[in-house]
């Protein structure tokens, strides 16, 4: 069964702190990982990862993915009360479905 | 350009009733997924459309089913409802079947509570 594991479960900072978000996977067939973060309702797109290695920025949010590990982290770097959300990792695998961990909730105090 | 559309935003429904909700993708996406999310379970996948046909389906009981209609718009079905169905239903449409390289993006969701 696919298995997606998010660390820390949650996170209270400080505005201009840099937070690293943990994401582990354990898929057959692992064709992306994704990071979506959740304010409200609908969860939004940040960045998609197939290959390892490779960053992909933007802004303050990066995030790079390792295939040996079986891993991904997400950085954010000075970070902002917007930035206040649930991460959500999760796996694409070639059944086309996400699975998806069970999240980070940040909170970034003033 | 719009976003997903879901309906009803909320919803209340009685133990043994049964609910249907609407899912609009983004204009030319053909591939709509939906999933549940719940406190306790997270996201979790239900199942995935694409022209049509159900290309996918998660670990749920037969009560949940859904459909697409040829303009690509979807609906998911819960019959005879449980207590434990009380979550949040998430749409999710993307340009072509999977995620693509733009991943998917998700309606706000339908809040069904079971009294």
């Amino acid at each position: 069964e696919d298995k997606v594991v998010q660390s820390p479960l949650s996170l209270v900072v400080h505005e201009g702190d840099t937070v690293t978000l943990n994401c582990s996977y354990e898929v057959t067939n692992f064709r992306s990982l994704l990071w979506y973060k959740q304010e409200k309702k609908a969860p939004t797109f940040l960045f998609m990862l197939t290959s390892s290695g490779i960053e992909k920025k933007s802004g303050r949010l990066s995030s790079i993915l390792d295939k040996k590990e079986l891993s991904s982290i997400l950085n954010i770097t000075a970070t902002q009360t917007g930035d206040s959300a649930i991460y959500l990792c999760a796996v694409d695998n070639a059944g086309n479905m996400l699975t998806f961990g069970g999240g980070t909730r940040l909170m970034v105090k003033p | 350009k719009a976003g997903v559309t879901q309906t009803p935003r909320y919803l209340i429904k009685t133990r043994g009733q049964q609910v249907t909700l609407s899912c609009s993708p983004i204009s030319g996406h053909r591939s709509v997924s939906w999933y549940q999310q719940t406190p306790g379970q997270g996201l979790q996948f239900l199942f995935e459309y694409f022209s049509e046909t159900q290309r996918n389906k998660g670990n749920f009981p037969g009560r949940f089913s859904g459909r697409q209609f040829s303009n690509s718009r979807s609906e998911m079905n819960v019959s005879t409802l449980e207590l434990g169905d009380s979550a949040l239903y998430l749409c999710a449409s993307s340009l072509k079947f999977g995620a693509g390289i733009y991943g998917y993006t998700f309606g706000s969701g339908t809040r069904l509570t079971v009294v």
